[in-house]
């Protein structure tokens, strides 16, 4: 089982729609929890941490649940320049620290 | 300011060869991480460095692999006796610390191993 999981997709969705990507992970230990966003080609940048508490920024929420290995990234009133793979990524210091990224899920948002 | 930096941005070798892949991370920030990501694959974490610790290796896929900071700065990603699979694209990111801080991330070097 990989260690951090991600539904690949594609999503295609139409502007305006509002759309959700679910990751979970194996590994207990995580600490901490981030989504990133990578355009095709391009080197991956943060789009938010994510909070036990959940967090919002904008048109995006992020929710944790820590009980079930979980996290969520909610995305209202999609827009074309949503466009994008989005990347789970998580913390986890088993004695060593190391940084998890899941492979990915991409999002076609069109016209 | 400054962004990561890497350096080539691109490298084509022929099999066999020794590679040398340069990072130069934010000022400022003590934590360094190598990446590979093969194409349409996720990210997969080969080594980071904090501060002047000894850096974790357990990641590096084989001893063809090594990687050294010098002066806490600057880091060089080696790869030894390149093979196919290696061709990849190899992304260094930095951070302020290791942990919860956002990683920022270079533009990646794309590796050919003809």
């Amino acid at each position: 089982r990989k260690e951090v999981e991600q539904d690949p997709g594609p999503f295609n969705v139409p502007e305006g729609a509002t759309v959700a990507f679910n990751c979970t992970y194996s590994n207990s230990a995580s600490q901490s929890f981030f989504w990133y966003r990578q355009d095709c080609r391009k080197e991956p940048k943060l789009l938010m941490s994510v909070y036990s508490s959940g967090n919002e920024d904008g048109r995006f929420t992020a929710q944790l649940n820590r009980a079930s290995q979980y996290i969520s990234l909610l995305i209202r009133d999609s827009k074309l320049s949503d466009s994008a793979t989005y990347l789970c990524v998580v913390n986890l210091n088993t004695g060593g620290f190391k940084t998890i990224f899941g492979a990915g899920t991409r999002l076609f948002v069109k016209a | 300011g400054a962004g990561v930096s890497q350096s080539p941005s691109n490298k084509v070798t022929e099999k066999g060869k020794d590679v040398e892949l340069r990072c130069d991370p934010i000022s400022g920030h003590t934590a360094l991480y190598w990446y590979r990501q093969s194409l349409g694959q996720g990210l997969e974490f080969l080594i980071y460095f904090q501060g002047n610790s000894a850096p974790d290796k357990s990641g590096l896929p084989s001893d063809r692999f090594s990687a050294e900071r010098t002066g806490g700065s600057v880091s060089t990603l080696t790869i030894q006796r390149t093979q196919q699979e290696d061709s990849a694209v190899y992304l260094c990111a930095s951070s302020l610390v290791e942990g919860e801080y956002t990683q920022y991330f270079g533009p990646g070097t794309r590796l050919t191993v003809l």
